[in-house]
């Protein structure tokens, strides 16, 4: 079976900040991991994936995520928080690319 | 390219009436997905569907039925709506098992609200 947890529904940064978001997950086999942003009153929108190799992954808008396979973590970061990162932030994952999981999200606000 | 498209973009229903949602896609996908998204519990899984004539419950399946007679779209259907229907409603794609590492591709979702 598989599972997501993303620690912290809701996180607040300062403008210019780190941006941290945590995911963890539970998967017998190798996953292959994704992160989501969802604006408001839209669809969910790919951020970055991992499949193999490197582990540290680069997505778009500045954000990127590092595999940790020893602590089953796949934690978002951004080393400066924009206004517009406000949003909700889905981590999911699969493992044949039949099913997914997706944590319970986490809504990040951007303080000026 | 439009990607996956959602109708109708909103629906308020009274309780007992019927409807369907249709989502359709462009990107010769084989695997579609419904998923509805309620406060605090993330996206939850209704129903799936790995190729044209193929229909899988997901983890949240009843009061919903579906139907896949094309592979470009996929119907979700609410034949006798219920106030805990009241959700936001997600279509996905993705090639599947044919690109395992591919993610999901999601609509704009509808947004149902049962009287």
């Amino acid at each position: 079976a598989q599972s997501v947890t993303q620690l912290g529904s809701h996180v607040s940064v300062s403008e210019g900040a780190l941006v941290l978001l945590r995911c963890n997950y539970s998967s017998s086999v190798p996953p292959y991991l994704f992160w989501y942003v969802q604006y408001p009153n839209q669809g969910l929108q790919l951020l970055l994936k991992y499949t193999t190799g490197a582990t540290l992954v680069k997505g778009i808008n500045g954000f990127e995520a590092e595999f940790k396979k020893s602590e089953t973590s796949f934690h978002l970061t951004k080393p400066s928080a924009h206004m517009s990162d406000a949003a909700e932030y889905f981590c999911a994952v699969t493992s044949t690319g039949n099913q997914f999981y997706f944590g319970t999200g986490t809504s990040l606000t951007v303080i000026p | 390219n439009a990607g996956v498209t959602q109708t109708p973009k909103f629906r308020v229903l009274k309780t007992g009436q019927s409807m369907t949602l249709l989502c359709a896609q462009d990107m010769n996908h084989e695997y579609m997905y419904w998923y509805r998204q309620d406060p605090g519990m993330g996206l939850r899984l209704i129903h799936y569907s790995v190729g044209e004539g193929t229909t899988a419950k997901g983890e949240v399946p009843d009061g919903y039925n579906v139907s896949r007679l094309k592979k470009q779209n996929f119907l979700l259907g609410l034949e006798s709506a219920a106030p805990s229907q009241t959700s936001v409603y997600f279509c996905a794609s993705s090639y599947g098992r044919r690109q395992r590492n591919s993610p999901l591709h999601f609509g704009n979702g509808t947004r149902l609200t049962v009287t």
